[in-house]
């Protein structure tokens, strides 16, 4: 089966500028989870969807963050606008149910903010 | 909150032989899973095993098992016959109710 896709691959934008990322899960996967991966760290968790609704989106910066799933499908994450703390990976990763079975996770956007 | 805790940042082995990666985590829950994902330089989390707790018996994949220590909350990872194709980023995970949470990691070098 097709992995995760996500692109692009990296990102370099000025700090204040927008920037969006792409995601397109495993198909039949309803789950879908977005972490955000900063240098010498472990993913963090951003967002979570099921289907398109959101579960949980406790830890997602909703001044400048915001992440969206149309049709239950692909998502977009967008910073706007971005500042140098922004910098990191971005992952994303889907599961066929929130499930104990672990996820599958895409290559990830490297973003960096200058 | 469960928290997981991974204390080497770095450690190397040479091919061929065993490495034990340490991970330790805290939680309140009964019922959960432990996971350890490699990150290659590719980015790409690959999930290597995966532990339910209320197994007693270890998991094992082909080079790949675990320690489980439900009372000490320890979760190591031992690689045996080490391969260069083993160098990458190695993160513990913990999993309960729809909670997902990473150690920081331990990057493992393989050395030749």
């Amino acid at each position: 089966e097709a992995g995760v896709a996500q692109s692009p691959r990296y990102k370099i934008i000025e700090k204040r500028q927008s920037v969006a990322f792409w995601c397109n899960p495993i198909s039949g996967h309803a789950t879908l989870y977005w972490y955000q991966q900063i240098l010498g760290q472990g993913p963090k968790l951003l967002i979570q969807f099921q289907n398109n609704g959101v579960v949980d989106d406790s830890q997602l910066p909703k001044d400048r963050f915001s992440a969206e799933r149309l049709k239950g499908v692909d998502s977009t994450l967008k910073i706007q606008p971005a500042k140098l703390e922004d910098s990191a990976v971005y992952l994303c990763a889907s599961s066929l149910t929130a499930n104990e079975r672990g996820y599958t996770f895409g290559s990830g956007t490297r973003l960096t903010v200058v | 909150a469960q928290t997981v805790t991974q204390s080497q940042p770095e450690m190397s082995v040479q091919e061929a032989e065993t490495v034990t990666l340490s991970c330790t985590y805290d939680t309140s829950e009964n019922n959960y899973y432990l996971f350890w994902y490699k990150q290659p330089p590719s980015r790409q989390m690959i999930l290597v095993i995966r532990q339910e707790a209320y197994k007693q018996q270890n998991a094992t994949e082909n080079r790949f098992s675990v320690n489980f220590q439900k009372a000490a909350k320890s979760f190591s990872l031992k690689i045996s016959d080490s391969q260069l194709g083993d160098t990458a980023m190695y993160f513990c995970a913990f999993y309960n109710n729809n909670d997902m949470r990473f150690g920081a990691g331990t990057r493992l070098t393989v050395k030749p």
